[in-house]
């Protein structure tokens, strides 16, 4: 069964680096999304793309953020400079459509990349 | 923005006993309701949806059924097996006018004893 990838599954990183979490979605699909998940807190949507450009995001996703599909086959979240309070599990996830009224839309998440800032 | 509340957080049951989880929303707007399984080391791992249109919807041993009046959705597991054992997540989502973004609930630990 197709799946979302990602990589690395831990990236431990110091304040004021950058990262880039990469993550590899269904082949068939055409819409992207990042969400994170601080410990203890609820998944949080960061941002969705869709044909090259960002769809939507969220107040979380400021200029530090952004996202890009280089190829295609990837699709990176990257952060300029880390703070500690980036450290979170962030979760990639896909979906084949956006407005399927009898399906199609659903999303399907990978299994997360685990971000420690130090 | 959408607000979701789920309960309760930790919830126990003895195999073969059922469990029901619940969440409410704030935006009437929502349309759309998935629920997750998270097990430990993966992603979350949709197990089943609904949609504004229906009330209830089952598969297998899994059920969900929908309230738009009170803005509420309960996740139902009959039959629970240790394997059942898992976070699971519910989220909302406003289907044609938000581009896809899920708003979820803070997650329930369901422990089966065997």
């Amino acid at each position: 069964e197709p799946e979302v990838t990602q990589t690395p599954s831990h990236q431990v990183t110091q304040m004021g680096q950058e990262v880039i979490l990469r993550c590899v979605p269904i082949s068939n699909h055409l819409y992207f999304y990042w969400y994170r998940q601080i410990l203890g807190q609820k998944v949080e949507f960061l941002v969705s793309f869709y044909n090259n450009e960002i769809s939507e995001k969220s107040e979380i996703f400021d200029d530090q953020f952004s996202v890009e599909r280089p190829d295609g086959s990837n699709f990176t979240l990257k952060i300029r400079s880390t703070k500690l309070e980036d450290s979170a599990m962030y979760f990639c996830a896909s979906s084949e459509a956006l407005l399927g009224l009898a399906g199609g839309d659903e999303q399907f998440f990978g299994p997360g990349t685990r971000l420690t800032v130090l | 923005g959408e607000n979701v509340e789920q309960h309760p957080s930790t919830l126990s049951v003895q195999e073969g006993d059922s469990a029901v989880i619940k969440c409410t929303y704030s935006d009437s707007a929502s349309n759309y309701f998935p629920w997750y399984k998270q097990e430990l080391g993966k992603g979350p791992q949709l197990i089943i949806d609904i949609r504004s249109n229906v009330g209830e919807k089952k598969d297998q041993r899994i059920a969900v059924t929908l309230n738009k009046t009170a803005k509420h959705f309960s996740l139902h597991i009959t039959e629970t097996q240790p394997e059942d054992s898992a976070v699971y997540f519910c989220a909302a989502s406003r289907r044609g006018s938000t581009l896809g973004r899920l708003y979820f609930g803070r997650g329930t630990q369901l422990t089966v004893w065997p």
